[in-house]
């Protein structure tokens, strides 16, 4: 089952112009995790943010997490065209073994 | 470093017919990942290895799927018949620890006619 239900499914923007993700989930995490995929490659690990934490920054990568509202968002800043992709979250619960669980994804388009 | 290695990239099939993909995982990474990914869905796990042993394999339909990792390195993924549902890509990863990233291949793309 898909943990993360990310929104919007699609999103176009125009190069330079900020990108906002954002990712809701059921039940309790470990830690929230962004990935993203090129089309037709493999996923590539973006940022970690633990369920202690709120916010997370990574060069044009701006994390945070709510774990009241079991929320996250993703904000690119500064957008390139090089950042079309799909960006997934990913969901680690506290239980079991270690699994990411995944949502379905946003489709991100920036227009040079 | 060298990343997950994966093979074959594509592969097409008839339906009821079998095929087999590969992962070589990150060096020294004991947890290795199989995850299924349908077009214009998110990746959807089917088993979970730590070393040599199963951790879960919960999501695999074991009827028609089957998966090993021989002395804890290399897996292979099996599917005996496919069926057209089976169309995806094939995902594997790893990870050294229970604490941060999964290392993902490039993916097996398989297409079930």
């Amino acid at each position: 089952s898909q943990q993360g239900e990310e929104d919007p499914q699609a999103l176009s923007i125009q190069e330079g112009e900020n990108a906002t993700m954002n990712c809701s989930y059921k039940t309790s995490i470990n830690n929230l995790q962004w990935y993203r995929q090129n089309s037709g490659r493999g996923l590539v690990h973006l940022i970690l943010i633990r369920s202690n934490e709120r916010e997370k920054h990574s060069g044009r990568l701006r994390v945070t997490l709510d774990t009241s509202k079991k929320s996250s968002s993703l904000l690119i800043t500064a957008s390139r065209a090089a950042d079309t992709a799909s960006y997934f979250c990913a969901t680690v619960s506290g239980a079991g073994s270690y699994q990411l669980t995944f949502g379905k994804g946003t489709k991100l388009s920036v227009i040079p | 470093e060298a990343g997950v290695a994966q093979s074959p990239r594509y592969k097409i099939i008839e339906k009821r017919q079998s095929v087999a993909f590969w992962c070589n995982p990150i060096s020294g990474h004991a947890t290795l990942y199989w995850y299924q990914q349908i077009l214009g869905q998110g990746p959807k796990l089917l088993i979970q290895f730590q070393n040599n042993g199963v951790v879960d394999d919960s999501q695999l339909p074991k009827d028609r799927f089957s998966a090993e990792r021989l002395k804890g390195v290399d897996s292979t993924l099996k599917i005996q018949p496919a069926k057209l549902e089976d169309s995806a890509v094939y995902l594997c990863a790893s990870t050294s620890d229970f604490s941060g990233e999964l290392f993902f291949g490039e993916g097996s793309r398989l297409t079930v006619l």
